[in-house]
């Protein structure tokens, strides 16, 4: 079965700071891995994706992710915080098999400082 | 491109009645479209895979008598609660899987936020 790990409930990071929100999972094969992010009472924003390719994937907003098979990772990163990037972020996972749905983490909150 | 709506954006019933929330995809074609519900800072838990012309196909838990999907054409999915409850009470997002679309990418509508008193 297909899971997805992530470890912190919420990450704190003064702004300018760099940040990292962590993601490991647990499929059989070679999934699709993704990043959304949620604001309060929002839907889900994608932020990005990893299909195949280069292992390092930037997607919008400044953010970054690194694809790690032997780790098993996908951790999210950006270089320096900003005050608005403060959301829920939710890493994703799905099977390369057509119609199947995405397997969402439970979620990191994250919190930048001014 | 690819946006997905939902409708309502928010609904307050009373217990017993039947609520229908809508999800479009507005400007592609999708086959299939999932179902998911989030409760207060927990994640999204897949509820139902709703493919256009067949009955949906339900995770385990999910009661299809309850939580009835429709999926009638390419554009529209269709979620029906009935006979709400309290415990009913979330955040109702839905998906849209783009018909031949690059990697069968999904997209997420706004959200619809149940409260059933």
């Amino acid at each position: 079965a297909q899971s997805v790990a992530q470890p912190e409930d919420q990450v704190n990071v003064a702004e300018g700071n760099p940040l990292t929100v962590k993601c490991t999972y647990s499929v059989s094969g070679n999934p699709y891995l993704f990043w959304y992010v949620q604001y309060p009472n929002r839907g889900l924003q994608f932020l990005l994706k990893y299909i195949t390719g280069d292992n390092l994937v930037k997607g919008s907003y400044g953010f970054e992710a690194e694809f790690n098979k032997s780790q098993t990772s996908f951790h999210l990163k950006k270089p320096s915080a900003l005050v608005s990037d403060s959301a829920l972020y939710f890493c994703a996972v799905r099977d390369r098999q057509a119609g199947t749905a995405l397997i969402f983490g439970k979620g990191t909150t994250l919190s930048v400082s001014s | 491109g690819a946006v997905v709506s939902q409708h309502p954006s928010r609904v307050i019933c009373k217990s017993g009645t039947s609520v229908k929330i809508e999800c479009r995809s507005l400007d592609f074609q999708a086959t299939t479209m999932f179902w998911y519900r989030q409760f207060p800072k927990q994640s999204l838990m897949l509820m139902a895979t709703s493919n256009e012309g067949s009955k949906a196909t339900y995770e385990q838990g999910v009661e299809k008598d309850k939580f009835l999907i429709n999926h009638a054409s390419l554009t529209l999915s269709t979620l029906t609660v009935t006979s709400a409850h309290p415990e009913d009470s979330s955040f109702y997002i839905c998906s849209a899987k783009r018909t031949g679309g690059v990697y069968n990418e999904q997209f997420f509508g706004p959200g619809t936020r149940l409260t059933v008193l």
